[in-house]
């Protein structure tokens, strides 16, 4: 059973442009969240989804961010126009449900480079 | 603002010590308490999920004790080995939806 998979695991991006960052959960896991730990600091929630909504979004920042996860594919993170301060590493992570005492796996994460 | 620590910060044995170190978080509304191992370039592993006043849960030589009244848990590593090397983490769980809330881990470094 394969883990959470996050693609691509290191991404340069210029200062304007857009990332795009994927994760495909273990099998059998409908629920996703994202986390993002920025240089120096711990891990910070970002975004809580299922198929086709999103549950939580409270860790987003308001603008250029979003987050999906469709019916068929992976979960996709999207940031618009990246500035440098979005240099940070993105873990995805899955559960087979909401349960309060589920385990959550997390992927290997995305680094992401803004120049 | 929810604050999670733990304690220490980093953490130097030698092969053979057992160790613990400490994770606090608020007492109130109290859902899970998570702990995961990371080692550097790889995902965060999975150890525990405590859910229960008093759980006390055991891996092999790790162990994890919880006392969601004064709101700590403790992580034990019985004769660390080099392999344990690694940052532990604990997460609390703050909405009930595994929203989590992570400490800023202990770094530990096992020297043979």
């Amino acid at each position: 059973n394969a883990g959470v998979m996050q693609n691509p695991r290191h991404l340069v991006r210029r200062r304007g442009q857009e990332a795009r960052l994927r994760c495909s959960p273990m099998k059998g896991h409908s629920h996703v969240y994202w986390y993002r730990q920025l240089p120096e600091e711990g891990l910070k929630f970002m975004v809580y989804l299922q198929k086709e909504n999103i549950i939580d979004e409270s860790g987003m920042p308001k603008e250029r961010f979003s987050a999906e996860f469709p019916k068929e594919g992976p979960s996709i993170l999207r940031i618009q126009q990246v500035v440098r301060g979005d240099s940070a590493a993105y873990f995805c992570a899955s559960s087979p449900g909401q349960t309060s005492g589920n385990t959550i796996y997390f992927g290997e994460g995305s680094w992401l480079t803004v120049v | 603002i929810l604050n999670v620590e733990q304690s220490p910060q980093s953490l130097h044995v030698q092969e053979g010590d057992s160790t613990n170190f400490t994770c606090s978080f608020p007492s109130s509304n109290f859902y899970a308490l998570h702990w995961y191992r990371w080692e550097t370039a790889k995902s965060p592993e999975a150890l525990f999920v405590m859910t229960l006043n008093g759980d006390e849960k055991k891996k092999g030589r790790i162990s994890a004790t919880l006392n969601t009244k004064e709101g700590y848990s403790y992580l034990y590593i019985k004769g660390s080995q080099p392999e344990d090397s690694a940052t532990y983490l604990c997460a609390f769980d703050m909405a009930g939806f595994q929203k989590l809330v992570f400490g800023t881990g202990t770094r530990l470094l096992v020297s043979p």
